[in-house]
């Protein structure tokens, strides 16, 4: 069975500084991707997804995650956050024969400092 | 706007009062999920849904049932509210393909005294 493990639980940063948050899953067949983000008191909202093809992939607001399978690793970076990005953030993944049932990690909550 | 639906969005409870939880999506979509969410646990799926008519447990099903009433409705019972019960619920669809992902709705915060 696939998991996610996310492995800070809060990340700290200041404003206009860059971020990653990590995240690495366990899988033994292929899987889909995905990061949610969770703005305070909303409901989740998909932020990227890597389904195939290129392993670099981006948002609008500026976002990206690259997907490293020899490291089963799916981090998000963001060369420069704004105060508007501070929401908890989560990692999820789903594997391809099983595309209806995602795993979410635990959740990293950003907080950015001004 | 298109999406998921959740009813009420606060709610009181004491120990033993049993209340339902509603979900409706406007999406047609087939799969519809539970969740609940408590600091520190991120998101854990309760109860599960992969068409009208068909419901699976998840990883926390203990103390809730629930109901695919038809297509778009998916609804949570508690029949006797526990403290341990105190949490965030969301309700999800998804759709095929994979490239949606889950559309979540805004959730429901149950308190139990």
């Amino acid at each position: 069975a696939q998991s996610v493990t996310q492995l800070d639980s809060q990340v700290p940063v200041f404003e206009e500084a860059p971020v990653e948050l990590r995240c690495n899953y366990s899988s033994s067949v292929s899987v889909y991707l995905f990061w949610y983000v969770q703005y305070p008191n909303q409901g989740l909202q998909l932020l990227l997804k890597y389904l195939s093809g290129s392993t670099l992939v981006e948002s609008i607001n500026g976002f990206e995650a690259e997907f490293n399978k020899s490291q089963t690793s799916f981090h998000l970076r963001k060369p420069s956050v704004h105060i508007s990005d501070t929401a908890e953030y989560f990692c999820a993944v789903s594997e391809w024969n099983r595309d209806d049932k995602i795993i979410f990690g635990k959740g990293t909550r950003l907080h950015i400092l001004p | 706007n298109a999406g998921v639906t959740q009813t009420p969005k606060f709610q009181v409870l004491k120990t033993g009062q049993s209340m339902t939880l509603q979900c409706a999506q406007d999406m047609n979509h087939n799969s519809m999920y539970w969740y609940r969410q408590d600091p520190g646990m991120g998101l854990r799926l309760i109860y599960y849904s992969a068409s009208e008519g068909t419901t699976d447990k998840g990883e926390v099903p203990n103390g809730y049932n629930v109901s695919r009433l038809n297509k778009r409705e998916f609804s949570l019972r508690l029949e006797s509210a526990a403290p341990s019960q105190t949490s965030v619920y969301f309700c999800a669809a998804y759709r095929d393909p994979p490239s949606h992902g889950y559309t979540f709705g805004s959730g429901t915060r149950l308190t139990v005294v």
